[in-house]
């Protein structure tokens, strides 16, 4: 089946300093990719769309300066988080299609968890 | 427009006992449901997918969910609740783009 990979799994860093975050999809291609944050107890609130050699698509009120997303080959997207706050602490899932129609699910990375201290 | 509502954000049974979780939708579109579960610490997998045709779907581990269309309903059931079923379970709606919807989500707990 289709897998996505994350890395790393888990991230602690301090307050003002960057993280980056990679998502690949393993036995597929995929144009575009999905990153979801997720804060306790809530569910997944998708943060952008990260389209292949294009800029990325972002959801109201993400800060696009601070979620530095790359898309840059069709198997590897990555998001920066810039000068991270510990409000920035979550849960962090990418997700890919393998199929290009809006019934093809998606696949999930296992997530991120980045606490900033 | 499309939203998910997930009635019970805690849901608790005993070990071999049916397991139901709801789900009510809303979509502009036909909509394209799915349920997914998640483990601690862990991303999403896919436990099955309503897109068009038979409106009764079978996914893994024994799970299956019905699409309502009149009811705008989409629950998910197992007949037997296995310890390893304990997680917890969104239920998600697509209308297009691949732009997912995903209800708040509902813990389920299983008792010995």
């Amino acid at each position: 089946g289709a897998v996505v990979s994350q890395h790393p799994s888990r991230v602690i860093c301090k307050s003002g300093t960057s993280v980056k975050i990679e998502c690949r999809s393993l036995d597929f291609q995929a144009t575009t990719m999905f990153w979801y944050r997720q804060f306790p107890k809530q569910s997944l609130m998708l943060m952008a769309t990260s389209n292949e050699g294009s800029k990325a698509t972002y959801e109201q009120g993400v800060e696009k300066d601070k979620f530095l997303i790359n898309h840059a080959s069709l198997t590897l997207s990555t998001l920066t988080v810039t000068s991270a706050h510990p409000e920035d602490s979550s849960f962090y899932i990418c997700s890919a299609s393998p199929g290009q129609g809006n019934n093809s699910p998606l696949h999930f990375g296992n997530g991120t968890r980045l606490t900033v201290t | 427009a499309q939203s998910v509502t997930q009635l019970g954000s805690h849901v608790s049974v005993s070990e071999g006992a049916l397991v139901l979780l709801r789900c009510n939708y809303s979509s502009s579109v036909p909509p394209y449901l799915f349920w997914y579960v998640q483990y601690p610490n862990q991303g999403l997998q896919l436990l099955l997918k309503y897109t068009t045709g038979a409106t009764l779907v079978k996914g893994i581990n024994g799970f299956e969910a019905e699409f309502k269309k009149s009811e705008t309903s989409f629950h998910l059931t197992k007949p037997s609740a296995h310890m390893s079923d304990a997680a917890e379970y969104f239920c998600a709606v697509s209308g297009g783009y691949q732009k997912v919807t995903f209800g708040t989500g509902t813990k389920l707990q299983v008792i010995p």
